[in-house]
């Protein structure tokens, strides 16, 4: 079966632009969760959606945002990019069932350079 | 806030050779998963351990979850090249969030 999809794979943008990143979880997943990784922080938890609401939310500021769509593909926003956003942003999808030991399936990532 | 540390952050070993990656807290996790991750992918979940003491075995892997579930360990017999990644350690917090470590960078030299 298809696996996690992210796009774009690759964007550069300026300071101050926006972004938005999609994610599509695999068949029949219905939570997706982003990550920032970067070499100095690892992989920093931005948020997970789950039928549509947000179930979780990492220490990020209110210029990231997501969404989630009936469909269980998600979208995240950057507003106002900061040279800082500068990062590898990966989208997970899981079954979601609630239960700690929820098994990840990443995507490939999307590389958001900003200048 | 629960946290995970890493050891060691950076391995470059010879081919063949043993290693061992540690995944530390002072936290109690319901359970630790590892994940391998190769340059321009996603990580990819290798184990999950759940029962405290637990021991799996992934051919040349082992992986060994706390007594205490506050800390993991993943050894590697005799590495290949194909075991070069970043190694990462992944806890399920009592929010429900999965919390990483910074990872264990591995480079095997033929």
């Amino acid at each position: 079966k298809a696996g996690v999809t992210q796009t774009p794979r690759y964007l550069i943008k300026t300071r101050g632009q926006q972004v938005t990143l999609s994610c599509s979880p695999i068949s029949g997943h219905r939570s997706v969760s982003w990550y920032q990784q970067t070499p100095g922080q690892g992989l920093q938890f931005l948020f997970e959606y789950f039928s549509e609401t947000q179930r979780n939310k990492g220490n990020f500021p209110g210029r990231f945002s997501g969404r989630q769509f009936s469909n269980s593909r998600s979208e995240m926003n950057v507003s106002t990019l900061e040279l800082g956003d500068s990062a590898l942003y990966l989208c997970a999808s899981s079954l979601g069932g609630g239960s700690g030991a929820n098994v990840l399936t990443f995507g490939a990532g999307s590389r958001l350079t900003v200048l | 806030t629960q946290l995970l540390e890493q050891s060691p952050q950076f391995l470059s070993i010879q081919e063949g050779e043993n290693l061992t990656v540690y995944c530390n807290s002072s936290s109690v996790f319901s359970s630790l998963q590892w994940y391998r991750q190769e340059p321009g992918e996603g990580p990819v979940l290798l184990v999950t351990v759940v029962t405290g003491g637990e021991v799996k075995k992934l051919k040349r892997l082992t992986f060994q979850f706390g007594d205490a579930r506050k800390d993991s360990s993943l050894h590697i017999t005799a590495a290949q090249p194909g075991d070069t990644g970043l190694y990462l350690c992944a806890g399920a917090s009592n929010t429900g969030k999965l919390i990483f470590g910074q990872g264990t960078t591995l480079q095997v030299k033929p």
